[in-house]
């Protein structure tokens, strides 16, 4: 199947800081990629839809500002999130869409943040 | 927008018996279904997916689902699970050419050897 690999894994930050996630489609080509944010215990939550060459479309909530999305290639979309605070500690994982398997999306393995 | 519904939190069982999580979604139109697992440390895997035709479906793993129309529903089942199958499950569903899944709160299933 396809893959979707995420980095970094983990990652720590001090609070007011700038963290960037990679989301890459390794053996395809996604011109639309998926983020979203997973709370403990709860479910996925969809923030933005990622599109190569295109400004991103983010869920009502999200502050694009905040959540800084970048899909200059159809194998790589990256989330900042800018001035990171303690309350964006979360689960991010992206996803991929791959045509060719009936336009099914494939999710990475997640990026844990954490803020301090 | 479409909003799903997981009726278990988390439902503990021992290897060998059966299982069967809930979901049920609302939503007035046709529906893409899914079942996602999520193991440990690993990322969501599709188990299966319903888009049309027979209502009943059959996924990786041994499991199958069953779309309900009437019902709004979309039941997980295996008839006997092991212990590799602890995990948490998640059930999606889309609009026909909406690619952006809903997901519901999810089941996180432990079986005891």
């Amino acid at each position: 199947g396809a893959v979707v690999s995420q980095h970094p894994s983990w990652v720590i930050c001090k609070s007011g800081t700038s963290v960037k996630i990679e989301c890459r489609s390794l053996d395809f080509q996604a011109t639309t990629m998926f983020w979203y944010r997973q709370f403990p215990k709860q479910s996925l939550m969809l923030m933005a839809t990622s599109n190569e060459g295109s400004k991103a479309t983010y869920e009502q909530g999200v502050e694009k500002d905040k959540f800084l999305i970048n899909h200059a290639s159809l194998t790589l979309s990256t989330l900042t999130v800018t001035s990171a605070h303690p309350e964006d500690s979360s689960f991010y994982i992206c996803s991929a869409i791959e045509r060719s398997y009936g336009n099914e999306q494939f999710f990475g393995p997640g990026t844990r943040l954490t803020v301090l | 927008a479409q909003s799903v519904s997981q009726h278990n939190h988390h439902v503990i069982l021992s290897e060998a018996a059966s299982l069967e999580l809930g979901c049920n979604y609302s939503y007035g139109g046709t529906v893409n279904l899914f079942w996602y697992v999520q193991y440990p440390g690993q990322h969501l895997q599709l188990l299966l997916k319903y888009f049309s035709g027979d209502p009943l479906v059959k996924g990786i793993k041994g499991f199958e689902a069953e779309f309900i129309k009437s019902k709004f529903s979309f039941n997980l089942r295996k008839p006997s699970v092991q212990w590799s199958d602890t995990a948490e499950y998640f059930c999606a569903v889309n609009a026909p050419n909406d690619y952006k899944l809903s997901f519901g709160a999810g089941t996180t299933v432990t079986v005891r050897a």
